[in-house]
């Protein structure tokens, strides 16, 4: 089955450390995509890739980096430097950028006490 | 710059009967398109429905349907028939081709 799946669905980590989040996809998709999500709020953009060896900040970068080393993967690592870290991470991937329908992994829980 | 605004934070509908959620965005550019998603309980986000801005014709996807007034930047979705499993919180959402950009949601519960 192609999708996107998020790794793990839960994580816990104590404050100052760097935690690294997976998304994987399988759907041949050129365009990636990072959101976070906080209690009863809408999703905000972090980080975009269009493509390999590339990658545009969003909205809300600061305190976060990411890599795009291969078309499947795109990791997001939280750093120390974000304030507010706990939150919802969702990742997407879509065919190319722009207007395509975008495909969301099932999210991972970051908690950070 | 973009923006999406969803001025109902939660809303409730008997099962089987019709309701609709607003969204109103604005966008300087003439191109664009629009999407409704959806985030059950499990947090999954699912797109419901998308239009194209340069159509004229409402999208509809069997029990959902838009009602897309261009010159007034507004995008509603109607649920016909509603069902249990429709209880979710609902995204509207906006793309001009720079990123996709969502408005706070809708929280739907769809009662009984």
């Amino acid at each position: 089955d192609g999708g996107i799946t998020q790794s793990p669905k839960y994580l816990f980590r104590k404050e100052g450390q760097n935690v690294t989040l997976s998304c994987e996809q399988n759907l041949n998709h050129d365009a990636m995509y990072w959101y976070r999500q906080d209690p009863g709020q809408g999703l905000r953009l972090i980080y975009y890739s269009q493509i390999v060896n590339d990658f545009q900040k969003g909205d809300i970068a600061e305190g976060y980096s990411v890599s795009r080393e291969k078309k499947e993967s795109f990791p997001l690592t939280v750093t120390s430097a974000q304030k507010n870290p706990t939150a919802f991470y969702l990742c997407a991937s879509s065919i190319g950028r722009g207007t395509y329908e975008q495909y969301f992994g099932p999210g991972t829980r970051l908690t950070v006490t | 710059a973009q923006t999406v605004t969803q001025s109902q934070p939660e809303m409730s509908v008997q099962e089987a009967e019709t309701v609709t959620l607003s969204c109103t965005y604005d966008t300087s550019e003439n191109n664009y398109y629009l999407f409704w998603y959806k985030q059950p309980p499990s947090r999954q986000m699912i797109l419901v429905i998308r239009q194209e801005a340069y159509k004229q014709q409402n999208a509809t996807e069997n029990r959902f349907s838009v009602n897309f007034q261009k010159a007034a930047k507004s995008f509603s979705l109607k649920i016909s028939d509603s069902q249990l499993g429709d209880t979710a919180m609902y995204f509207c959402a906006l793309d001009a081709g720079n990123m996709l950009t969502f408005g706070g949601g809708t929280r739907l519960m769809v009662k009984p």
